[in-house]
């Protein structure tokens, strides 16, 4: 069966610090990849989604990057964290040839403080 | 722009039923989809309207009116642990998944 692990689970880091959160997908190939950030109150808003490794698109202009350096790895990063970046990130994939077609699997979900 | 419309907040009755409604505005339409979230936790897939109608998955039910723009998720005999937030988001013309903020439900004994 196919599983998603993200992590850190909880983190509080300082303004400017930088940032990794990690995902990883067992049990499928060539998945859509995909970063969320969930703000109280908001919907879903994605950031970056991933269709193969190396291929990222970004959704939203931001501080925040990612990389996809293997098939079922998926790195969310940042140089230089802001205030405005504290929130809950998600991890999904999803089957498919179509993003956002197909159900979306989530991980567990890592929260960020930033002070 | 687009836009998905749910209520923020619902309060209901354990055993009782209950219906969370959607509405949507968005640059086509390529399915519909609630989930659930319990608090702290990530979302989990319900169920998924691509045609219109009625798509009955044991307690819950999702109903879709593409006409109208339409969608609910009816909950039946409600348990305490169906307390959670519920997510409705719609894919639009160009295969992007637009979200709702969710609807807190509250189960009372």
């Amino acid at each position: 069966s196919q599983t998603i692990h993200q992590w850190p689970a909880t983190l509080v880091q300082p303004v400017g610090s930088p940032l990794s959160l990690e995902c990883t997908v067992e049990g499928t190939s060539n998945p859509n990849l995909y970063w969320y950030r969930q703000a109280a109150g908001r919907g879903l808003q994605l950031l970056f989604y991933s269709v193969g490794i190396g291929q990222i698109s970004s959704e939203v202009p931001q501080n925040l990057s990612a990389s996809r350096p293997q098939d079922r790895q998926f790195i969310l990063s940042s140089k230089k964290l802001l205030l405005s970046d504290s929130g809950f990130y998600l991890c999904a994939w999803s089957a498919g040839a179509d993003p956002s077609t197909g159900e979306l699997f989530f991980g567990e979900g890592s929260r960020l403080t930033v002070l | 722009g687009q836009n998905i419309d749910q209520p923020t907040e619902m309060t209901a009755t354990e055993g009782a039923i209950v219906q969370i409604n959607c509405t949507y505005q968005t640059s086509g339409f390529n399915g519909l989809f609630w989930y659930q979230q319990h608090a702290g936790e990530a979302p989990t897939f319900l169920s998924y309207n691509v045609l219109d109608g009625l798509e009955e998955k044991g307690r819950f039910s999702s109903f879709l009116s593409r006409s109208k723009g339409y969608s609910y998720l009816l909950l039946k005999e409600l348990q305490m642990k169906d307390s959670a937030s519920y997510l409705c988001a719609v894919t639009d013309s160009n295969y992007q998944l637009i979200w709702g903020a969710g609807t807190k439900l509250i189960i009372k004994p």
